[in-house]
């Protein structure tokens, strides 16, 4: 069990640039999310996969954001024509069917748009 | 809209004294309640979680939780500053939703 990661850690972006941050989720957990987090701010919801299924997105989420998890595995985030408000760490997390309902975070990928 | 209320502090405690964060929520359906610390800089991790009303203690960690009242706190007791992090409330319905809505977060500071 290596966790949760992410990559990458950091991105600087110029504004209008698209960019792509990719999920490896704890290999036996079927369980996806995405949040993003500003400053001061907790974790704000944006999408949930249950196994390659999408299941919920946010009513926030722009059509500049778009995500999937192929095969149920790996998942990737891409925002298009990033904006500065995009700036922000951008967490994935995951969590099992069987377990407490806890989820397990990535590092994060920040994200900087100038 | 389910929210999740915390105060974003800080709050400052003595080293050796108990801390008590605060969290209430909207949405009355709400089943599963979680507490989570984050290190600035890092990403959050499970304290502890709560299903039913009462207390539930693991260790210096005690979670409370009212569902009338729609509230549920942490305590931590003998302080470290160690401790000293934001400590964010999440709270997820019932109904097949899997979702944790979280709160903004309280800052802990344990000083010496």
């Amino acid at each position: 069990d290596t966790g949760v990661s992410q990559d990458p850690r950091h991105k600087i972006t110029k504004r209008g640039q698209n960019v792509t941050f990719r999920c490896d989720p704890i290999s036996e957990h079927n369980r996806l999310y995405w949040y993003r987090q500003t400053l001061g701010q907790g974790p704000e919801f944006l999408t949930y996969f249950q196994n390659e299924a999408q299941l919920e997105k946010s009513r926030l989420l722009s059509d500049r954001f778009s995500a999937e998890r192929p095969k149920g595995s790996f998942s990737t985030l891409e925002i298009q024509r990033t904006e500065q408000g995009d700036s922000a760490m951008y967490l994935c997390a995951s969590s099992s069917t069987t377990n407490t309902g806890e989820l397990f975070f990535g590092e994060g990928s920040r994200l900087t748009v100038l | 809209q389910k929210e999740v209320e915390q105060n974003s502090g800080p709050l400052s405690v003595p080293e050796g004294a108990i801390a008590s964060l605060n969290c209430t929520y909207s949405d009355r359906g709400s089943q599963s309640f979680f507490w989570y610390r984050q290190y600035s800089g890092k990403s959050p991790e499970l304290i502890m979680f709560i299903y039913s009303n009462g207390d539930k203690e693991d260790g210096r960690f005690t979670a409370q939780l009212n569902k009338a009242s729609q509230y549920v706190s942490l305590l931590i007791r003998d302080s470290q500053p160690s401790d000293s992090a934001t400590y964010l409330c999440a709270v997820q319905a019932s109904g097949g939703s899997y979702i944790p809505t979280f709160g903004r977060g309280t800052s802990l500071i344990v000083h010496p």
